[in-house]
């Protein structure tokens, strides 16, 4: 079984750009969650997919948007790139509510370099 | 809104030996659960253990244990027979049950010695 799948693995952008990042979920994974990972930090809760919808967001401005698809495939925008920007982008997916021993499953990541 | 804290920024320990990694979460909700996950140089995050908060007995995965205390918020974890590859970064997470909330604390960089 496939894994949570991210693309592209790097991306360098140039200030003001705007910079696109696609995941797939596992097979047959509804919620998908997005994270920031700066260079030596903990990772930032960005914003959280489910069924369609946008059901959480992150202290993020709103030039950090995304979408998921009718597939549960999802894809984060930065808009305006700005240098501090640069991070490791980390997708995860979960399917249903976790009582039945669920948890968010992590991609590679998309690293990001905002020149 | 919940936070996770973690208060040890690195630790290290001597290869065989057992370390505790500390974890402190706040939240006003009774339903929850607690995860330790590591992160690896290679910046893949990897599930090391899951506990419910409903369930009183301490989760246990291997080499990898938690001490749950519900009433101080305190999830910390113990690695015993410490070996080279768990060096890594390791992070404390809390989710309601719902998900929305699915939040990490700042981690420990934990250091296996030969």
């Amino acid at each position: 079984e496939a894994g949570v799948t991210q693309s592209p693995t790097h991306l360098i952008k140039t200030r003001g750009q705007q910079a696109t990042l696609r995941c797939s979920p596992i097979s047959g994974h509804t919620s998908v969650y997005w994270y920031q990972q700066a260079l030596g930090l903990g990772l930032q809760f960005l914003l959280w997919y489910d069924e369609g919808e946008e059901r959480n967001r992150g202290n993020f401005p709103p030039r950090f948007s995304g979408r998921q698809f009718p597939n549960y495939s999802s894809e984060l925008n930065v808009n305006a790139l700005e240098l501090e920007d640069s991070a490791l982008y980390l997708c995860a997916s979960s399917s249903g509510t976790f009582s039945s021993g669920n948890t968010i499953y992590f991609g590679e990541g998309s690293w990001l370099t905002v020149v | 809104a919940q936070t996770v804290t973690q208060s040890q920024p690195e630790m290290s320990v001597q290869e065989a030996e057992t370390v505790t990694l500390s974890c402190t979460y706040d939240t006003s909700e009774n339903n929850y659960y607690l995860f330790w996950y590591k992160q690896p140089p290679s910046r893949q995050m990897i599930l090391v253990i899951r506990q419910e908060a409903y369930k009183q007995q301490n989760a246990t995965e291997n080499r990898f244990s938690v001490n749950f205390q519900k009433a101080a918020k305190s999830f910390s974890l113990k690695i015993s027979d410490s070996q080279l590859g768990d060096t890594a970064m390791y992070f404390c997470a809390f989710a309601d049950n719902y998900g929305q909330n699915f939040v990490f604390g700042p981690g420990t960089r934990l250091s296996v010695l030969p």
